[in-house]
């Protein structure tokens, strides 16, 4: 149980364009997501927090007009970045909590999307 | 402001060898869990805590929480190549909402 699942796992795009990554819950609902961006060998750097049903809470430094949340269900959340450019380029990781019979802080990560803007 | 301080940052042993990593902070926290992630994949979580002097095992991996919950540290006894990876610890504060992570502690265990 708790698995998630993003996809793509890697694109390619052009600078200026925008890109569209799903994270998904597929064994349980998930009111919270997070999603997170990661340069290598470097830790998690938290991006926004993802609300089924509101708006999106985004950290600081981080452009919400730029990077679009969207928390539409209680099984998908979707980061869109828009008008990539190459310094967008990175890892980006999304992640749910499961409060069925669990702790309730724990997080459980999806696989994570590759991102290249060239 | 950097909440979790994780050391060493770096950390390259011999297999058979054992090994500790420190997550601490000047924060109380309600839980801390540890992950493990490898290259081009997510995190994977291995353990959480939650109780102040807690003690977790995982085979190899022992993991303690700090009697004020503020600290946190993870033993690997007899570290294989398979144990390589990078370690994160992440905290969550009591009404935060959201984990802290740690700097990570990249692990090369050689054979």
């Amino acid at each position: 149980g708790a698995v998630v699942s993003q996809h793509p796992s890697w694109v390619i795009c052009k600078s200026g364009t925008s890109v569209k990554i799903e994270c998904r819950s597929l064994d349980f609902q998930a009111t919270t997501m997070f999603w997170y961006r990661q340069f290598p060998k470097q830790s998690l750097m938290l991006m926004a927090t993802s609300n089924e049903g509101s708006k999106a809470t985004y950290e600081q430094g981080v452009e919400k007009d730029k990077f679009l949340i969207n928390h539409a269900s209680l099984t998908l959340s979707t980061l869109t970045v828009t008008s990539a450019h190459p310094e967008d380029s990175s890892f980006y990781i999304c992640s749910a909590r499961d409060l069925r019979g669990r702790q309730g802080d724990e997080q459980f990560f999806g696989p994570g999307t590759r991102l290249t803007v060239l | 402001t950097q909440l979790l301080e994780q050391s060493p940052q770096f950390l390259s042993i011999q297999e058979g060898e054992n090994l500790t990593v420190y997550c601490n902070s000047s924060s109380v926290f309600s839980s801390l869990q540890w992950y493990r992630q490898e290259p081009g994949e997510g995190p994977v979580l291995l353990v959480t805590v939650v109780t102040g002097g807690e003690v977790k095992k995982l085979k190899r991996l022992t993991f303690q929480f700090g009697d004020a919950r503020k600290d946190s540290s993870l033993h690997i006894t007899a570290a294989q190549p398979g144990d390589t990876g990078l370690y994160l610890c992440a905290g969550v504060e009591t009404n935060a909402g959201k984990s802290t992570f740690g700097d990570g502690t990249t692990l090369t265990v050689k054979p």
